[in-house]
């Protein structure tokens, strides 16, 4: 089965600071690998998705890398904004998602 | 157009009692997926539905949930004599094709059992 990690579990940041979001997950036989956000009680929001044969995806001020082989995969925020201040979720695809426990990230003001 | 929505999107359940969860996906996709999310945790996968065809269940924890899409379009998941360990939030999530494209998420229905 695959498992999951994200590293940091929990940031506080000011607002305007660059920051880096970390996915590891142990098997590297993906097809895809989607990055998430979550608000207080509510479903995820898609922000990125990487096919396997991509190294990464830019959105806006939002960059993710794909490191296949060393099943590694970061989240690159730029110029944070409160707004931005949510649980965010990587999930590889193998024979379906499977979901990292989240870093949960605060943007002060 | 409209997203993916789920109902109820709270429920309260004395222990023993069934319960029936639904799912509204986007109009048109074709994959539909089921998942619980413990507090503080990720989203853990429950089943998945290609049209009305349910081609994985394994993530299903017992046989007290079972889950359909007769006309491929609506699910339900249906949890039978509901336990304490069952409260989570239930999560749907559809997309539009068969393979690995984004998958959008309803709100959830937030399940507690008492």
């Amino acid at each position: 089965k695959q498992e999951v990690t994200q590293i940091p579990a929990a940031l506080s940041v000011p607002e305007g600071e660059n920051l880096v979001l970390n996915c590891s997950f142990t098997d590297s036989a993906i097809y895809n690998l989607q990055w998430f956000r979550q608000d207080p009680g509510k479903g995820l929001t898609s922000l990125l998705l990487i096919q396997s044969s991509q190294r990464e995806q830019t959105s806006g001020r939002l960059n993710a890398s794909l490191d296949k082989s060393s099943g590694r995969s970061t989240l690159y925020i730029a110029a944070s904004q409160p707004g931005d201040s949510a649980t965010y979720l990587c999930a590889p695809k193998s024979n379906q998602f499977y979901f990292g426990t989240g870093t949960s990230l605060t943007v002060i003001p | 157009g409209a997203g993916v929505s789920q109902s109820p999107r709270y429920k309260v359940a004395k222990r023993g009692q069934d319960v029936a969860l639904r799912c509204d996906p986007i109009s048109g996709h074709v994959s539909l997926f089921w998942y619980q999310q413990a507090l503080g945790q990720g989203p853990e996968f429950l089943t998945y539905f290609q049209n009305e065809a349910q081609l994985d269940k394994s993530g299903l924890p017992s046989d007290r949930f079972f889950a359909e899409r007769p006309e491929g379009s609506v699910s339900t998941l249906k949890i039978q004599r509901t336990q304490q360990e069952d409260s989570a939030v239930y999560l749907c999530a559809s997309s539009l094709g068969a393979g690995g494209e984004t998958q959008y998420f309803g709100p959830g229905t937030r399940l507690l059992v008492l």
